[in-house]
């Protein structure tokens, strides 16, 4: 199995862009697809981008992801960010039988 | 309107068990495979275990492996997870989530919590 690796935290202001990394310890990032997930305090985790960088309807477009093979990482950009951003995000890869999410990195929009 | 429901959680002793239920409904939940995840308080999501729609296959983290057991009854569209051999460790809030591919979830419960303690 192979682990992903996410900052424990980020902050940044609102209306500008911030960028969270998620760095595969083995194996290619390219050979899985990538989710990002979105959890606010006290409530269940919500999909931002499934599949590398294709977001769920209804996800604005601030939010993008994509990966980078040279540094075996995939990242979440959010764009014009909002307060209601301030949340938990976590990535989430797979194997040929199991899932494994990185620990989540706290974004903080103050 | 798609939900998922969990129940079944609750305050049970170190190497007791406990059956996690997850009601499912606005959709046909025959066609999806379906996953438990669940987060220790204030911790990261940690998969715990999936099955495929019809209830032919199943996987399992290595911390969960031998103890627990993913099921479903399509009949009654809902997902279990038997838990036995409990320990501490597995205190937390337990999820169980929709599956659109083996890898996205794209539906989530709002979580059953489970305490192992004495």
């Amino acid at each position: 199995n192979f682990m992903l690796t996410q900052p424990h935290s980020v902050s940044e202001s609102p209306g500008k862009t911030v960028t969270i990394s998620c760095t595969r310890s083995s194996g290619s990032i390219a050979s899985n697809y990538v989710q990002w997930y979105q959890q606010r305090p006290g409530s269940s985790p919500t999909t931002v981008i499934y599949e590398d960088n294709q977001r769920p309807s209804g996800v604005p477009d601030r939010f993008s992801g994509s990966i980078d093979s040279s540094s075996n990482s995939a990242s979440l950009t959010i764009s014009g960010l909002k307060t209601e951003d301030e949340a938990d995000y976590y990535c989430q890869s797979y194997d040929s039988s199991s899932l494994v999410f990185g620990g989540g990195t706290k974004l903080t929009v103050l | 309107e798609v939900q998922l429901v969990e129940s079944g959680g609750g305050l049970v002793q170190p190497g007791g068990s406990l059956r996690l239920s997850c009601a499912a409904s606005g959709f046909t939940f025959s066609s999806y495979w379906m996953h438990w995840v669940r987060q220790a308080p204030g911790k990261g999501l940690v998969w715990v275990s999936r099955i495929n729609s019809d209830g032919s296959s199943t996987s399992y983290a290595d911390s969960v492996k031998g103890r627990f057991t993913i099921s479903r009854d399509n009949a009654k569209n809902t997902l279990y997870l038997q838990m036995n051999s409990l320990r501490a460790e597995d205190t937390a809030v337990y999820y169980c989530a929709r599956a659109l591919t083996f890898y996205y979830m794209d539906v989530w419960g709002k979580g059953t919590t489970v305490t192992v303690s004495s």
